[in-house]
């Protein structure tokens, strides 16, 4: 499969603890977004890197959400000490050139903050 | 105000029949919108993109219109199958090249039924 994937597709954990996704791009494409999508609402945008700069951050990311693409390649989302508000699908996607071009999603990482 | 709404807000059909949904949008600037399909539980998967000069674009048994000046769309589906079960999409983008500030409607809820 070829597509963007994203790891783990399911997590559960305790209010207070630390997780961490990572997301897989489509090989040859340069941008990547992170999004949060919760029940009945559309994605809110998170963040987005262009190769391994982070350009943008949403105002949602608060500084207990971090976000790195060391190597311009694959991406990993923190979340410290989280909350039961943090409970969402989150969602990468990527594309290639131009920032307004179609954007592949990967299949969403499930979290449940307990 | 930015925004986009869709109707029917759920439908439920018989596998083999056609339907249609629609999207109305005030958002201003525009560059263009999207369909996208959203299993339960996974990442959106595009259908299709027009920019404001285009006024039909098909996928497969999927076809959308776009009346840039009456701000409306439409997405067609013929033919449909159990595995079209699904949440559709409309998303506008106000901006070519931004893919951060797209206005996400709520979708319509389908589900075929055998």
């Amino acid at each position: 499969d070829t597509g963007v994937s994203q790891d783990p597709r399911h997590k559960i954990t305790k209010r207070g603890q630390n997780v961490t996704f990572r997301c897989d791009p489509i090989s040859e494409h340069n941008r990547l977004y992170w999004y949060r999508q919760t029940l009945g609402q559309g994605p809110e945008f998170l963040t987005y890197f262009q190769n391994e700069a982070q350009l943008e951050k949403s105002r949602l990311l608060s500084d207990r959400f971090s976000a790195e693409r060391p190597k311009g390649s694959f991406s990993t989302l923190e979340i410290q000490r989280t909350e039961q508000g943090d409970s969402a699908m989150y969602l990468c996607a990527s594309n290639l050139g131009a920032s307004g071009n179609e954007q592949f999603f990967g299949p969403g990482t499930r979290l449940t903050v307990l | 105000k930015n925004q986009v709404e869709q109707s029917p807000q759920s439908l439920i059909i018989l596998e083999g029949k056609n339907c249609t949904l629609q999207c109305n949008y005030t958002v201003s600037p525009f560059s263009n919108l999207r369909w996208y399909k959203q299993d339960t539980g996974r990442g959106p998967v595009s259908l299709t993109i027009m920019t404001f000069s285009e006024n039909t674009k098909s996928n497969g048994r999927y076809t959308a219109t776009l009346d840039a000046d009456t701000k409306q769309s439409s997405l067609h589906i013929t033919a449909s199958q159990l595995s079209d079960s699904a949440s559709y999409i409309c998303v506008v983008s106000p901006n070519a090249g931004n893919n951060r500030k797209l206005i996400w409607g709520l979708g319509t809820s389908l589900a075929v039924n055998p």
